[in-house]
């Protein structure tokens, strides 16, 4: 069963928009979420995170929100750039010891210039 | 560029060869990983290593050996896979192990069994 959940296996955006990127959860009990972007050929680039205790953290043009109540957590990018096109990843890590991160399935997105 | 250096790139070995994926971080990190990434889908953790001891093994097969001789390095021995072992190996660090610390990802050595 996937405690974390990324329903959009797509997203395409106009330059200069916004994109809005979402992830759902299953297990209360996460103590962070991270945003992951990964190009092709390439690993996975951490992004932004936040801690279960925030609603928010921005860091330049890149704002996590997290709604605790509906397990739901949004990457929103402003302004989109076409540079920004990627698989963008959600995770978080199980708690505890352990330090793995458990990935969603991932959203591609497409910045069109 | 990334931090985490993973050689080789590429990888194609026959089921009967024995070969050795290789990992580098120079960060200070304590704690290293192993994961797998299949074509579309996203990367799923093998190995978790802290402070050099094995953490934990999420049931990965006895073909595939994990070795930590540093706090640098991560090695991953390959012995007798399966054409379904085909896929791209990521190796990832953090500062410790645990509290959200965000992990570091090398680019992967994409493996192919004939």
């Amino acid at each position: 069963d996937q405690q974390v959940k990324q329903n959009s296996p797509s997203l395409s955006v106009q330059e200069g928009r916004i994109s809005i990127l979402n992830c759902d959860y299953t297990n209360s009990m996460f103590d962070y979420f991270l945003w992951y972007k990964k190009y092709p050929a390439e690993g996975p680039t951490f992004l932004i995170s936040i801690s279960s205790i925030k609603d928010k953290n921005e860091d330049g043009r890149f704002t996590v929100f997290l709604n605790k109540s509906a397990k739901h957590l949004s990457l929103h990018i402003v302004p989109s750039q076409p540079g920004d096109s990627a698989v963008y990843f959600c995770a978080a890590p199980p708690g505890g010891s352990q330090g793995n991160l458990i990935f969603g399935k991932g959203t591609k997105l497409s910045v069109k210039p | 560029d990334t931090e985490v250096t993973q050689t080789p790139k590429h990888l194609v070995m026959g089921m009967t060869n024995k070969k050795s994926l290789k990992c580098e971080q120079h960060m200070g990190h304590r704690a290293m990983y192993w994961y797998k990434q299949k074509a579309k889908k996203p990367p799923e953790l093998m190995f978790v290593y802290s402070y050099e001891k094995l953490s934990i093994n999420e049931s990965v097969p006895s073909r595939f050996s994990p070795e930590c001789p540093n706090s640098s390095l991560l090695n991953l021995h390959l012995h007798a896979l399966q054409p379904e072992d085909s896929a791209l190996y990521l190796c990832a660090s953090s500062q410790v192990l645990g509290g959200g610390q965000p992990q570091h990802f090398g680019d992967g050595t994409r493996l192919s069994i004939l």
